[in-house]
């Protein structure tokens, strides 16, 4: 999971493989972001879910938002190589405007 | 899809020099921001700027840090003088609107203070 004092997630996984990627968060959002990092790049949304969704599908991953625990989740089905990265949820505190806060992020090794 | 640009890519300079990092955003966007990550942890938000204005700074933005955007130029981010603490990767981000909305991030640019 993410958040908090948490160090760095490391996951390793084998090709084709079904992941999911947990991050909790502290202060009120109406959105949770996910992210991915790939080395020596900045991050690139791949998914939002706002919290009048309980789920939310793209492709191969799927967000899902807990607003009463405040958490979220981010699941890739059949996961490839090329899913290696580090992934981050992101929210947008609601006594701010147009700031995200960051977990720590989970780093994604998926192996052949 | 949409980029952002940062110049220089990596940048070495020695404590209490000044140092301007620059970023291009996406050409229609309008608002703009600034993220610190130490190697190994999480990205941090500095400063948000929108309409010639920084619109929020965190604790991290000190009185040594200012940004700008003159004249619908680079967005620039200037530390000075600069400290050892300020040594981390650097992204900028622009996004079309306010509020929720995606952030298009640049590649960062590593700042090394000795």
């Amino acid at each position: 999971s993410q958040w908090g004092e948490e160090n760095l997630q490391a996951l390793s996984i084998q090709e084709g493989e079904d992941v999911t990627m947990n991050c909790s968060y502290k202060t009120y959002t109406t959105v949770v972001h996910w992210y991915r990092q790939d080395s020596g790049r900045g991050p690139a949304l791949i998914i939002l879910i706002r919290s009048n969704e309980r789920e939310k599908r793209s492709g191969r991953l799927r967000a899902t938002l807990d607003t009463s625990s405040q958490s979220s989740s981010l699941s890739i089905t059949a996961a490839q190589c090329e899913d290696t990265a580090v992934y981050f949820c992101a929210t947008e505190p609601s006594s701010s405007f147009s700031k995200l806060v960051f977990g720590q992020g989970t780093s994604l090794s998926v192996v052949p | 899809g949409p980029k952002v640009l940062q110049i220089p890519s990596h940048q070495i300079i020695d404590m209490g020099q000044m140092v301007t990092l620059n970023c291009d955003p996406v050409s229609n966007h309008l608002y703009f921001y600034w993220y610190k990550q130490i190697l190994g942890q999480q990205m941090e938000f500095l400063v948000n700027f929108y309409n010639g204005k920084v619109m929020e700074k965190s604790k991290l933005f000190k009185d040594q840090f200012s940004v700008e955007r003159p004249d619908g130029s680079y967005f620039t981010l200037k530390i000075q003088p600069t400290a050892l603490e300020d040594s981390a990767v650097y992204f900028c981000a622009s996004s079309l609107t306010g509020g929720v909305a995606e952030q298009f991030f640049g590649p960062g640019t590593r700042l090394t203070v000795l």
